[in-house]
């Protein structure tokens, strides 16, 4: 498989202010990467197709202004989740596309105060 | 739109076989996965099985697929207390965008 890393595990901070996540992919270099997020005892939704070197293709009522996707390298894609209130208190995981599978990083909880 | 159903819980007993199923809905899927996820953590990779294929045994587990009537189940042989977790099944959309549709997910309790 993958070895997939997310930075941080998990964060706390005040409405209004914006919370970086980083993907990282360890030892394969990816082209495509998947950003989800996901409530409690619910499925994954997917938010957005992170794309190397191009823009990010957002899923329908993803707001792409809210949730900024940056895939600058082969190992890194980063979601930022601007201006972040309440209601975007989840569990935020990526997931890596490799040889036609995807393996997903450990998640990252953010808490929004 | 695709949907993809689960059970929500399964119950067993230690030693015992569980056995977890999914409806799906895209008849072009071409791969089906099965992810484990345990408390506050991601998604592991238990095993996939591709849209020709009838089954498929690795170790433990068994996948069995019914295209006609588009049901998978996951077979766990000797369930032990570490399987408890929540089982994902999932479908890659057949349109080439290697997006995944999930299911509901089950939550298995293993009882000691």
């Amino acid at each position: 498989g993958a070895v997939v890393s997310q930075h941080p595990s998990w964060v706390i901070c005040k409405s209004g202010t914006s919370v970086k996540i980083e993907c990282r992919s360890l030892d394969f270099q990816a082209t495509t990467m998947f950003w989800y997020r996901q409530f409690p005892k619910q499925s994954l939704m997917l938010m957005a197709t992170s794309n190397e070197g191009s823009k990010a293709t957002y899923e329908q009522g993803v707001e792409k202004d809210k949730f900024l996707i940056n895939h600058a390298s082969l190992t890194l894609s980063t979601l930022t989740v601007t201006s972040a209130h309440p209601e975007d208190s989840s569990f935020y995981i990526c997931s890596t596309l490799a040889r036609e599978t995807q393996y997903f990083g450990p998640g990252t909880r953010l808490l929004v105060l | 739109g695709e949907d993809v159903e689960q059970s929500l819980f399964l119950s067993v007993r230690e030693g015992d076989s569980s056995v977890i199923n999914c409806t799906y809905t895209d008849s072009s899927s071409t791969y089906l996965y099965w992810y484990k996820q345990e408390p506050g953590a991601g998604l592991q990779l238990l095993t996939y099985i591709f849209s020709n294929m009838d089954m498929k045994q690795d170790q433990r587990l068994t996948v069995l697929l019914n295209k006609k009537d588009k049901h998978l189940s996951l077979r766990i042989a000797d369930t032990q207390t570490g399987d408890s977790a929540i089982y994902f099944c999932a479908e890659r959309e057949g349109s080439g965008t290697y997006k995944y549709i999930f299911g509901t997910g089950t939550r298995l309790k293993v009882l000691a």
